[in-house]
C-alpha cells in the first residue's frame, strides 16, 4: 500500500490555468506538507497543515490554497499559473514528535507551457 | 538562520569504492538530522535519522551517518558503492519552533554518479 499518494504525477498546462493537485496518505498522520522542488532541485516547505489547520504558510503567493478536508488528505490548488510555477510538488506527512521526520509522496511534475 | 550546507555538488566514485557525502548545518539547539535520497523521477526515500544518542546511525542500503556536534557536521558514508546507489542525496534538518511548526530545511544536494 502506497504510503503517501498524490496524483497526477504529471501535469502539463498552459498559462493562466487553474489546477489541482490531490494527497492522501494512509499513514495516519497529523501533519502534512507541500513542498517544492524547483528546477535546480533545491526543495523548500510552501504549507503545512496540523489536523486540518494551517501551520505554515511560508510566503507563498495567493495564488497557491492548499485544502485539508480531513486530516488523512492534503489537496493543492493554484490559480492563474505563471510559467516560474513549473516544479517538482511534494506531498508529505509527518508522525508527532519527530522532528519534521517526513515520508514523501512520489511527486508532481507541473509544466507550465 | 537554521541552514544546511551540501558542499559538493557533483560526485563521482567507482563501483565497489567508498563515499562520503558531506553535510555542514547551521541549528541553535540540538538537531534532528536527516539523509533522504531522490533517484531520478522518484520520491524522496528516508536513509537514515540522527535525533539523539548514539552519533553513529545505520540506514538503510548499507549507509551510515556520524553525527559531529563540534564540527556542525552530518556526513554520509558507505564503504562500497553500488551502481544502484548513483542519485541525489540530499541532507535536511528538522527545524522546530514547538507546537507543530515543524519543517525540515533541506541543503541543495549532491548528485552521485557511480562508474563502473
Amino acid at each position: 500500500d502506497t504510503a503517501v499518494s498524490q496524483t497526477p504525477k504529471y501535469l502539463v498546462t498552459q498559462m493562466g490555468n487553474d489546477k489541482s493537485i490531490k494527497c492522501e496518505q494512509n499513514l495516519g498522520h497529523d501533519t502534512m506538507y507541500w513542498y517544492k522542488q524547483d528546477s535546480k532541485k533545491f526543495l523548500k516547505i510552501m504549507f503545512s497543515y496540523n489536523n486540518k489547520e494551517l501551520i505554515i504558510n511560508e510566503t507563498v503567493p495567493n495564488r497557491f490554497s492548499p485544502k485539508s478536508p480531513d486530516k488523512a488528505h492534503l489537496n493543492l490548488h493554484i490559480n492563474s499559473l505563471e510559467l516560474g510555477d513549473s516544479a517538482v510538488y511534494f506531498c508529505a506527512s509527518s508522525p508527532p514528535a519527530r522532528g519534521a521526520e517526513a515520508f514523501f509522496g512520489q511527486g508532481t511534475r507541473l509544466t507550465v507551457v | 538562520a537554521q541552514s544546511v550546507t551540501q558542499p559538493d555538488i557533483h560526485i563521482t566514485v567507482s563501483e565497489g569504492a567508498s563515499l562520503e557525502l558531506r553535510c555542514n548545518y547551521s541549528y541553535g539547539a540540538t538537531p534532528y538530522l536527516f539523509w533522504y535520497v531522490q533517484s531520478p523521477g522518484q520520491g524522496l526515500q528516508l536513509l537514515l535519522k540522527y535525533f539523539s544518542g548514539d552519533t553513529l546511525v545505520q540506514g538503510i542500503k548499507g549507509f551510515e551517518a556520524e553525527f559531529k556536534r563540534s564540527q556542525s557536521s552530518f556526513n554520509l558514508r558507505k564503504p562500497s558503492v553500488h551502481w544502484s546507489d548513483a542519485a541525489e542525496y540530499f541532507c535536511a534538518v528538522g527545524a522546530i519552533d514547538g507546537g507543530a511548526t515543524n519543517k525540515l530545511i533541506f541543503g541543495t544536494g549532491t548528485l552521485l554518479a557511480v562508474q563502473p
